[in-house]
């Protein structure tokens, strides 16, 4: 089974919908982030969370929100979908103390925002 | 304000050629320098990172060749072949910081038989 899993995989939403992407993770780590990645953008951050109650916003937070319900899960949220959403997300996780910085993604999810 | 400039932003290379990307950073606190390659589908994965204490490291036919004086590091790929075909984002962070990775833009590869 897979370590980092995304779900869904694939969603078509309307504007104004609100939706929620879920991720989960087997590897224990207390690290989660959330990215969006555009064509010719690469990869940037939206919220991440070092444990439970830490949660930072990232570089592009405006129009997302984040829960963190345990360890191991992390969701991001759209209040009120806009087309200029429509991205490839990507949820990754990191352990360690410092050591060790590698982050592992899930296979992503691609949202479509009609 | 982007805090890593990578280039180009594609590249096609002959197999058994060498691939070269370059990035560029600004913030001088950045201590640890990722590469990551990401295949059609799926997820970003870390493929070699280097400490600025040393000035390259080798794993197989990756190499990163880092200049720290300059700002500047690279990854080399020898004797590419048709399956290193993806794309391929430079990174940096801060352990003194948040451990947030700041991204280049991304290189896709491409490596013709």
């Amino acid at each position: 089974d897979a370590d980092v899993t995304q779900t869904p995989r694939n969603r078509i939403t309307k504007t104004g919908k609100r939706i929620m992407l879920e991720c989960s993770q087997t590897k224990g780590h207390d690290r989660m982030y959330w990215y969006r990645q555009d064509p010719g953008l690469g990869l940037r951050l939206i919220y991440y969370s070092f444990d439970v109650k830490d949660i930072n916003k990232g570089e592009i937070s405006d129009g997302y929100s984040v829960s963190r319900q345990a360890q191991a899960k992390f969701s991001l949220s759209l209040e009120s979908a806009i087309p200029n959403q429509t991205a490839l997300y990507f949820c990754a996780t990191s352990g360690g103390r410092g050591v060790n910085n590698e982050q592992f993604f899930g296979p992503g999810t691609r949202l479509t925002v009609l | 304000q982007q805090q890593v400039k990578q280039s180009p932003q594609s590249l096609i290379v002959q197999k058994g050629g060498i691939s070269i990307i370059n990035c560029a950073y600004e913030n001088t606190a950045f201590d640890y320098f990722p590469w990551y390659q990401q295949f059609p589908g799926k997820g970003p994965a870390l493929l070699i990172a280097i400490r600025p204490d040393v000035s390259e490291k080798k794993e197989g036919r990756f190499t990163i060749s880092f200049n720290k004086s300059a700002k500047q590091f690279s990854l080399h790929i020898m004797d590419s072949q048709p399956g290193d075909s993806a794309t391929y984002f430079c990174a940096a962070n801060t352990r003194a910081g948040s451990y947030q990775l700041t991204f280049g833009k991304g290189t896709k590869l491409s490596v013709i038989p």
